[in-house]
């Protein structure tokens, strides 16, 4: 069965650093999702990503947060100059289309900013 | 704008059992989703059920059900002949079908859900 997958699983990085999570979405899927799960707390949405474009973000989705989709596989948060506060556990996943199709989640990556 | 809540931070049921877990959601738009997803220790979100709004017919996958009361904004899920495997965090989560949304869900708080042999 086809998965989203991410890479790294765990990422430790100091304070001031930029980061760049990656996720390999389903092949045949259009849109892709990251979202952001601070331990203890909701699942909270960052950003959506559709024809090479940002369709939609949210508020915590500031000028420190990217996307990019550099190639026909891969989707990459970067963040720069991280805070303590990006700390959280960061979910891609993507669906075929949007609405009531699956957003297949991938099993995340924990950051974790010291 | 969408919000969604659960209540219910923690649940527990006996093996074999059927446990209710509760949400309730408040939306502007007039064609939504309502999604529970769950995620067990490895942190892995995994879709449970899903609920168009617009049809009246509460939606059923297997032992997994749901009561959705559009009027009064509730989309409860219901477990029946709960299985150890089903110990996890459950999300109640809400989209939105159409105009500026390009499908991002709103996840509630989250309720714990534990089965006990």
């Amino acid at each position: 069965e086809p998965e989203v997958t991410q890479t790294p699983s765990h990422q430790v990085t100091q304070m001031g650093q930029e980061v760049i999570l990656r996720c390999v979405p389903i092949s045949n899927h259009l849109y892709f999702y990251w979202y952001r799960q601070i331990l203890g707390q909701k699942v909270e949405f960052l950003v959506s990503f559709y024809n090479n474009e940002i369709s939609e973000k949210s508020e915590i989705f500031d000028d420190q947060f990217s996307v990019e989709r550099p190639d026909g596989s891969n989707f990459t948060l970067k963040i720069r100059s991280t805070k303590l506060e990006d700390s959280a556990m960061y979910f891609c996943a993507s669906s075929v289309n949007r609405g009531l199709d699956e957003q297949y989640f991938g099993p995340g990556t924990r950051l974790t900013v010291t | 704008a969408q919000t969604v809540t659960q209540s219910q931070p923690e649940m527990s049921v006996q093996e074999a059992e059927t446990v209710t877990l509760s949400c309730t959601y408040d939306t502007s738009e007039s064609d939504y989703y309502l999604f529970w997803y769950k995620q067990p220790p490895s942190r892995q979100m995994i879709l449970v059920i899903r609920q168009e709004a617009y049809k009246q017919q509460n939606a059923t996958e297997n032992r997994f059900s749901v009561n959705f009361q559009k009027a009064a904004k509730s989309f409860s899920l219901k477990i029946s002949d709960s299985q150890l495997g089903d110990a996890a965090m459950y999300f109640c989560a809400a989209g939105e079908a159409g105009g500026t949304s390009y499908g991002k869900l709103t996840f509630g708080q989250g309720t714990i859900l534990t089965v006990h042999p």
